[in-house]
């Protein structure tokens, strides 16, 4: 089944570690985005990327940094400058414009990051 | 900038009472506009979207929504609440053919037996 496949489900972060969440799709989508849920805050996006090997900041992009070396993966690695990592993180993908998935958005499951 | 607002953070109805989740946006250029849904740990689920054409839109689970440029509101709506229907409901825009999707702060439905 073609999809989004956030990975882990659950990750913990020991102060000073950096860490990494995985995002892969076969949906054959070219763009890709990765947001972060606070309780009242709704999403907010970190990053993303419209092609392979191109990527831009979101809004909160400050002790975050992403790659998109293959169209399938976006990965998210939280640095230890992000003081506040606890959230939500959301990985989706965007069909194309045209067709009956005209610009959908495709989201994963999430992963929860909380620190240790 | 775009941005969206979603008026009242948690909102209570009764069973088989009418939901109505407040969507305002701005926007410079006319925008698409999406209703997702988002059950406890899961992630988001597409309820129904606003491109082009009429302006009334039908999605799942019973879910519409109106999309009206004088007043830049994208209200959502269901006639007869049901249990299931308890979850988080985001608003969300991006420019026509642009990138950058923008949520509001979600909603919380609370469905009252």
């Amino acid at each position: 089944d073609g999809g989004i496949t956030q990975s882990p489900k659950y990750l913990f972060r020991k102060e000073g570690q950096n860490v990494t969440l995985s995002c892969e799709q076969n949906l054959n989508h070219d763009a890709m985005y990765w947001y972060r849920q606070d309780p009242g805050q709704g999403l907010r996006l970190i990053y993303y990327s419209q092609i392979v090997n191109d990527f831009q900041k979101g809004d909160i992009a400050e002790g975050y940094s992403v790659s998109r070396e293959k169209k399938e993966s976006f990965p998210l690695t939280v640095t230890s400058a992000q003081k506040n990592p606890t959230a939500f993180y959301l990985c989706a993908s965007r069909s194309p414009p045209g067709g009956e998935d005209n610009e959908k958005l495709f989201f994963g499951s999430g992963t929860q990051l909380s620190v240790l | 900038a775009q941005s969206v607002t979603q008026l009242g953070s948690h909102v209570s109805v009764s069973e088989g009472a009418l939901v109505l989740l407040r969507c305002n946006y701005s926007s410079s250029v006319p925008p698409y506009l999406f209703w997702y849904v988002q059950y406890p740990n899961q992630g988001l689920q597409l309820l129904l979207k606003y491109t082009t054409g009429a302006t009334l839109v039908k999605g799942i689970n019973g879910f519409e929504a109106e999309f009206k440029k004088s007043e830049t509101s994208f209200h959502l709506t269901k006639p007869s609440a049901h249990m299931s229907d308890a979850a988080e409901y985001f608003c969300a825009v991006v420019k026509a053919a642009g990138n950058k999707l923008t949520f509001g702060g979600g909603t919380r439905v609370l469905v009252k037996p």
